[in-house]
């Protein structure tokens, strides 16, 4: 079946550091693939999406690359801000499924220091 | 617009009760989908209703059970409530199409808590 498997947290950084949070999947065709953010209090939140293989999907200034021959969909961002301290899903939907029907993976939290 | 709502917000129960949650998606998304966070993990897929059909259904005993209405707003009940149903439950809805690359928006979600 379907999987995700996150970098394990938390991830503590400085602002205006550099951002890496690793996510690879198990899948079986092409999916697609999603990164959600749920900040503190709030619901979780789309932050990015890539629907094929070498799309890169960008928002805020957070991007992640579709490597379907590495299987994996790593979040970057090149100076974080205290704002994104969050906690970070990644997620799919089958090729052959609808996205009502994602896999996330665990999440990895992220707090930023001033 | 508004966004996905949920209620409760917070429900507190007791080992074998029963509960029902509520959700209301976007206006105009025919698709409602139910899953549960457990503390510390990610969103598990519990179900998926569209145009008031079951669409698919995570591996979650039968004990858990929802609907959608004609107004695409849906309900998930538990029944024989356990400890470890105590969760996050999240809605999300989205358009409707059958693709993979829909987006979901998410409600903020019920927390249970059974004692």
């Amino acid at each position: 079946g379907n999987s995700v498997t996150q970098m394990e947290g938390p991830v503590t950084l400085s602002e205006e550091a550099f951002l890496t949070i690793n996510c690879t999947y198990t899948a079986t065709g092409y999916p697609s693939l999603f990164w959600y953010v749920q900040y503190p209090g709030e619901g979780l939140q789309l932050l990015l999406k890539a629907t094929k293989a070498d799309d890169k999907g960008s928002n805020k200034g957070f991007e992640a690359t579709y490597r379907k021959e590495t299987t994996s969909f790593h979040l970057e961002k090149g100076s974080v801000q205290v704002s994104d301290s969050a906690v970070y899903f990644c997620a799919l939907s089958g090729h052959n499924t609808n996205a009502g029907k994602s896999t996330f993976g665990d999440g990895t939290t992220l707090t930023v220091k001033p | 617009d508004a966004g996905v709502t949920q209620s409760p917000t917070h429900l507190i129960k007791t080992r074998g009760q029963h509960v029902t949650l509520r959700c209301s998606p976007i206006s105009g998304h025919k698709s409602v989908s139910w899953y549960q966070q457990v503390l510390g993990q990610g969103p598990q897929f519990i179900f998926q209703y569209y145009e008031k059909e079951e669409r698919g259904r995570g591996n979650f005993p039968d004990r858990f059970s929802a609907r959608q209405f004609p107004n695409y707003s849906s309900e998930l009940n538990v029944n024989a409530l356990l400890l470890g149903d105590s969760a996050l439950y999240l809605c999300a809805s989205s358009p409707g199409t059958s693709a993979s690359t829909d987006t979901q928006y998410f409600g903020p979600g019920t927390r249970l808590t059974v004692l």
